[in-house]
């Protein structure tokens, strides 16, 4: 069975770091295509970033691109966001997924993490 | 970026109606879309995926239909479980993009 379970999240300050982590297990990770996908409260689903297996390729929402940054260790099945220059706008909870093969559909979800940014 | 609109934004139905929700992107995106479900509390589901491919898993009451820029969602007998809020999402370009979703309630 696949299993994506994120942590890390927590409440920090604005202009603050934070690192989400997601542990997999169950599929082959280091073949497997890797999103963060978040949903603000009481908001609707916002895509991320995007890791290619290999963390050769990385895609990134435009609002959060030279803020956040997606990474991998293939060899401990972790995937991993930090967060940097966090604005109250971050504010989310922020699911850990799996796309289906090469193709940028969230087939299996983690549970999500909450990141709160507020002082 | 590709901006999507779902309609209606919120309906109400009854167990056994047929529902239907339309989901329109701001360019064409060929059969690029999938659909997710998501109930209170819960992680989204992926329900279609393609346009008009049912995942492994889904009931066979739940269909997906169109291309290009114009898609539904219908659910041909509401059952008490799909009560949820129901979201598109397309993968033709970066940014990937979701609707703004569609509450189905009582």
């Amino acid at each position: 069975e696949v299993y994506l379970v994120e942590s890390g999240g927590r409440l920090a300050q604005p202009g603050g770091s934070l690192t989400l982590s997601c542990a997999v297990s169950g599929f082959t990770f280091s073949n497997s295509f890797m999103s963060w996908v978040r949903q603000a409260p009481g908001k609707g689903l916002e895509w991320v970033a995007t890791i290619w297996p290999d963390g050769s390729d990385k895609k990134y929402l435009e609002s959060v691109r030279g803020r956040f940054t997606v990474s991998r260790d293939n060899a401990d099945n972790s995937l991993y966001l930090q967060m940097n220059s966090l604005r109250a706008d971050d504010t989310a909870v922020y699911f850990c997924t799996r796309l289906m093969g090469s193709v940028t559909t969230f087939h299996y979800w983690g549970q999500g993490t909450l990141v709160t940014v507020s002082s | 970026d590709i901006q999507l609109t779902q309609s209606p934004s919120f309906l109400s139905a009854s167990v056994g109606d047929r529902v239907t929700i339309t989901c329109r992107a701001s360019q064409g995106i060929s059969s690029y879309l999938a659909w997710y479900q998501q109930k209170p509390g819960k992680v989204p589901k992926l329900l279609i995926h393609t346009a008009s491919t049912l995942q492994s898993g889904v009931p066979s009451r739940f269909s997906g239909r169109g291309s290009g820029t114009e898609f539904t969602l219908t659910i041909s007998s509401l059952q008490p479980e799909d009560f949820a809020t129901y979201y598109c999402q397309q993968r033709s370009t970066y940014p990937v993009t979701f609707g703004p979703g569609t509450k189905v309630d009582v």
